[in-house]
């Protein structure tokens, strides 16, 4: 059961920022927002993560509402390189350490153009 | 770092045979998980070990696929007998267990396609 809920698709222009958005309405209080993004041909690869408070790092800012139904992933100034499928996941990580899957579901494609 | 290391990158097979697709995590990483991407179905989640053993296999799709983790360096995910259902692409990550982050590093993928 998909856990998030995401555009099929977007486009930007090259240099401006891309704002990515997701709704996840049923999170559950231990459960964190992960983003990875999958350029073509290539594994996904890990973007950013966060519970509650927005975060940012040296790819993207994540930013998740008050009431933590919906965040948006955003990439300052994207380029041709950051057209991909963008996934957004919630997932708990266990006290323990131990890892929990990571559930993909069909993610947003963006479009850079030039 | 190497990355994660997956061979071969290209599979081309006939119905029936046996197929072994290999992965080398990242040294040091300790959790090791198996996936496969189709058109139809996206990428899920097949296994996943951490340190060497499986921890959930309930994606394994049926008793043809199995797979194996002997030390922490190695894994392999073996499809007997192959069918062209199959055909897709499958990816190893790792990733280091009680990591803050959680983060899974993704291998280049093996490209099956079973005729």
């Amino acid at each position: 059961d998909a856990k998030t809920t995401q555009p099929t698709s977007m486009d930007c222009a090259e240099g401006r920022a891309a704002n990515l958005p997701c709704n996840h309405s049923t999170i559950s209080g231990n459960e964190y927002v992960y983003w990875y993004r999958q350029i073509h041909s290539q594994g996904p690869q890990y973007i950013i993560h966060g519970l509650k408070n927005n975060e940012t790092n040296e790819m993207a800012s994540l930013i998740i509402t008050e009431d933590r139904k919906s965040s948006t992933l955003i990439l300052p100034h994207a380029t041709l390189r950051d057209t991909a499928v963008y996934y957004c996941i919630v997932r708990a990580l266990s006290p323990t350490g131990a890892n929990s899957k990571l559930t993909f579901g069909k993610g947003i494609t963006l479009s850079v153009r030039p | 770092d190497a990355g994660v290391i997956q061979s071969p990158r290209h599979e081309v097979t006939e119905m029936g045979q046996e197929v072994t697709l290999r992965c080398k995590p990242i040294s040091g990483h300790n959790s090791l998980f198996w996936y496969r991407q189709t058109m139809m179905r996206g990428l899920e989640l097949l296994i996943y070990f951490n340190n060497n053993v499986p921890i959930d296999d309930s994606g394994m799709p049926e008793d043809r696929f199995s797979a194996k983790m002997p030390n922490a360096s190695f894994s392999t995910l073996k499809i007997q007998p192959s069918e062209p259902r199959d055909s897709a692409v499958y990816f190893c990550a790792s990733s280091l267990w009680g990591s803050s982050q959680g983060e899974q590093f993704f291998g280049p993928g093996t490209r099956l396609t079973v005729l």
